[in-house]
């Protein structure tokens, strides 16, 4: 186990919802990145948070929003939900630059 | 340019068989290359990396072989186990900043 903690572990929610994920970080680690992977596919990267502050975003929209608490921990905001945001979302903890260990995600269904 | 391929999408082994599952990036910038390997409903654990000063790593069962010119690497893992039978992704970044996914590797080892 890494000690890298999600929740919820499942969520279902209806197109046009918002729903928050969260995400503690391993002890001793500032940094935390969010991945989304959908059904037989890699990870791909949403964006990275390091000691409070968004670090880098990949190709996702401007409804897809995080936050880093004093404490390291984190959390991912999906606005407006559509169909393909239906994935596992990945949290891993790392410290600066160190490898990356990851949670073992939360399954969002969006009916 | 930011692109990761890996192949074979599937793979299957006879126990005691060494799988090798190879990795062609292009971004010239990247400078950290991990595997993961994820079973089904968790997140992904890593298994090795390797920077690009070195052209092996081995770690275990487990050994990375890189080739720079190339821009290929590859895990190859010995006398391979039925508790190996997972997904395995590489993956590539710079100062492992935004990791770059492969598509996975699922890997069936019989007994």
């Amino acid at each position: 186990e890494t000690g890298v903690t999600q929740s919820p572990t499942h969520l279902i929610k209806t197109r046009g919802q918002q729903v928050t994920l969260r995400c503690s970080s391993q002890s001793g680690h500032n940094t935390v990145s969010w991945y989304q992977q959908a059904l037989g596919q890699g990870p791909q990267f949403i964006f990275q948070y390091y000691r409070e502050e968004e670090n880098g975003r990949g190709n996702f929209p401007p409804r897809f929003s995080g936050l880093q608490f004093p404490n390291y921990s984190s959390e991912l905001n999906v606005n407006a939900l559509e169909l393909d945001d239906s994935a596992l979302y990945l949290c891993a903890s790392s410290r600066r630059d160190n490898e990356q260990f990851f949670g073992p995600g939360t399954r969002l269904t969006v009916l | 340019q930011q692109q990761v391929k890996q192949s074979p999408q599937s793979l299957i082994v006879q126990k005691g068989g060494i799988p090798i599952i190879n990795c062609a990036y292009e971004n010239t910038a990247f400078d950290y290359f991990p595997w993961y390997q994820q079973f089904p409903g968790k997140g992904p654990a890593l298994l090795i990396a390797i920077r690009p000063d070195v052209s092996e790593k081995k770690e275990g069962r487990f050994t990375i072989s890189f080739n720079k010119s190339a821009k290929q690497f590859s895990l190859h893992i010995m006398d391979s186990q039925p508790g190996d039978s997972a997904t395995y992704f590489c993956a590539a970044s710079r100062g492992n900043y935004q990791l770059i996914w492969g598509a996975g590797t699922k890997l069936i080892i019989k007994p």
